[in-house]
Order: C-alpha cells, then structure tokens, then sequence
C-alpha cells in the first residue's frame, strides 16, 4: 500500500463549483498535513498547513484533517479559472532534523469559465 | 515572504556532461531539500540536508551528489548526465514544518 493516495484526475468543473479534492494516507505518525497549488511549469505552492486534526480555513480554502480515517481533504468555495492548476497533499511525521514530506501524485483541476 | 530561487529555469545538457544545479533560499532555513518530478511517479526525494556540511540520501540518490557549504545554498550536482535524468527538478527549504519550493529547474540530456 502506497503512504499516500491522491486521485490524480483529471477533474473538471465549471466555475463557482466546490471542489474537492481529497488524500488517503496509511502511516499514522503523520501529523503535519499541506496542500501545495503548482501551476503548469512552476513549482508547487504552499495553500494550507494544518497541524493534526481538524478544519483551516483560508479565503475559499479549507482544510480538513481526519487522522481517524487516515483523510484529508481541501475543499475550494466558488473555484475560478485561475484555480486551474495541480493540487497536491503532503504529509510529515517530524517537525525534527529528519524531516521528510512524503506527497501525493496530485490532482490536476480545470475551472472551465 | 519566503524565498527560493534555483539558478536556471531551463537547460540542456549533453550526456556524460557534469551538470550543477544551484539553489539560494533567504530566510536562513536550516534544511534544504532537492526533489525530481515525473508525470505519473510525482515528486521524488533525491537528498535533503539538514545542516551545513550535512547531507542525507533520499529516496532515489543514485547518479547525484550535493554539496552544501553554505546555509543559504544547496546545490545538486549529475556527476555524468544520462537521458534518464531529464525532469523537474525542484529545490525546497523550510524551517520548522512548511517547506517552500522554487520555481524548478527543467533539465533535457541529450
């Protein structure tokens, strides 16, 4: 079992939608939990940083964690073209000198206008 | 806000050439990290240092070395290019949890 699933997609919504996007995971010393937003060619972005459990909101973002699922999620209010992009989860056990993030494959969203 | 700036944003190189990629970050973050990216395999750990002079392997360090002599900068460095290495290559850094990307390096071996 992969450490991490993400529904790569392609998913595809007209504006203003919700959309969400959602990350398996099976290590459950994980507890630091991202989304990261990566446009075509550039490099990813942090979104959301969420620390163990529970629901960040940002704007039309939220984050929700669910460590008794092993499930997060990020969920966008009113999607737009410009939140056409890949969106990809990461997860940490440590916040110590052995740090490593362990990512999703991403999902790739389209905002048709 | 937090800065990560890899040198180049596009390059070719010639197979069996030695190939350095350079990576400034700003906010004297103590860890640094180089990852590939693939479509369909996403990103991959190749090393990652958490200290000056420190370095560890990551998930897939064969035919890479780095070098970090300076806090501020970690360079990744194809010891002999090979067609397999051509990808996305993407330097992070980060502090206490959240890590910052630059904006990646697209590297072509021909």
């Amino acid at each position: 079992q992969k450490e991490v699933e993400q529904d790569p997609g392609p998913l595809s919504v007209p504006e203003g939608a919700i959309v969400s996007l959602n990350c398996t995971y099976s290590n459950s010393a994980f507890q630091y939990f991202m989304w990261y937003r990566q446009y075509s060619r550039k490099g990813p972005e942090l979104l959301m940083y969420t620390y163990s459990s529970g629901n960040k909101e940002d704007g039309r973002f939220t984050a929700q964690v669910d460590k008794s699922s092993k499930y997060i999620s990020l969920f966008i209010r009113d999607s737009q073209p410009s939140d056409s992009a890949t969106y990809l989860c990461a997860m940490a056990d440590s916040g110590g000198s052995n740090y490593k993030l362990t990512f999703g494959k991403g999902t790739l969203l389209t905002v048709n206008p | 806000d937090v800065k990560v700036t890899q040198s180049s944003r596009y390059l070719v190189k010639r197979t069996g050439e030695k190939v350095f990629l350079e990576c400034v970050q700003d906010m004297d973050h103590e860890n640094m990290f180089w990852y590939r990216q693939d479509p369909g395999l996403g990103l991959r750990l190749i090393y990652f240092s958490y200290d000056v002079k420190m370095k560890e392997k990551g998930d897939i360090p064969e035919g890479y070395s780095v070098s970090r002599e300076k806090k501020e900068r970690f360079s990744l460095i194809l010891e002999s290019a090979s067609t397999n290495q051509t990808s996305m290559y993407l330097c992070a850094s980060r502090k206490i949890t959240e890590a910052f990307f630059g904006q990646g390096t697209r590297l072509t071996v021909v």
